[in-house]
């Protein structure tokens, strides 16, 4: 079964400042990796996904990640954060053919300071 | 328009009671779940349910029982109520496929949560 590891528990960050939020996951074949954040009080907003092409991930609010392989990591990038960015961020990973549950991280929360 | 919306958003209750929590999504999605998300924000399924059928089922007790009415709709029932329930619980939806249901590849989206507080 897979598992995801976000070893980063709480992060604060000035605003403007450059943020990236590690991940990192254990299967053996090619994961489906998902990066949701969950504001205060709110459900999860899907972020970004990574299934196969380039590793290099887009996606919304300004995120981007970048899958690597040989690091089984997919860590979440952001240029200059905004204080509304400040939420729990969470790294997931799905098995191919849907044959098991999406896993999640244990989340990391992101302060962000003036 | 609300994608998923779970009702209550807050529900707070004594010990041994029986409680139900709802969830509609308006996505056309074939898929639903219900996560349960504990004190320390770890997000966990609980249960899938693909066209109303049950697909995952996650070492739940069996005092949990979800009902899918129809595709749009699944509904969690708790009876007897522990202090250990104490959670956010969180329901979802995705595409997903027909011989689907487990959600490893699929988008979910998720509703807001419902905060239970047993007394």
């Amino acid at each position: 079964a897979q598992s995801v590891t976000q070893p980063d528990i709480h992060i604060t960050v000035s605003e403007g400042a450059s943020l990236e939020l590690r991940c990192n996951y254990s299967y053996g074949a090619t994961p489906y990796l998902f990066w949701y954040v969950q504001s205060p009080g709110q459900g999860l907003q899907l972020l970004l996904k990574y299934f196969s092409g380039d590793t290099l991930v887009q996606g919304i609010k300004g995120f981007e990640a970048e899958f690597k392989r040989s690091q089984s990591s997919f860590n979440l990038r952001k240029p200059s954060v905004h204080w509304s960015d400040a939420a729990e961020y969470f790294c997931a990973v799905g098995a191919g053919a849907g044959n098991t549950p999406l896993v999640f991280g244990k989340g990391t929360r992101l302060s962000v300071i003036a | 328009d609300t994608a998923v919306s779970q009702t209550p958003k807050y529900l707070v209750t004594q010990m041994g009671n029986d409680k139900s929590i709802k969830c509609e999504q308006n996505l056309g999605h074939d898929t639903m779940y219900w996560y349960k998300q504990d004190s320390k924000k770890f997000l966990k399924i609980m249960f899938s349910y693909n066209n109303k059928e049950l697909i995952i089922n996650e070492t739940v007790p069996n005092r949990f029982s979800p009902k899918s009415p129809d595709k749009a709709h699944l509904n969690l029932h708790i009876n007897s109520l522990e202090l250990g329930d104490s959670a956010v619980y969180f329901c979802a939806s995705s595409q997903g496929s027909g011989t689907s249901g487990r959600g490893g590849t699929d988008t979910q989206y998720f509703g807001p949560g419902t905060r239970l507080t047993v007394l």
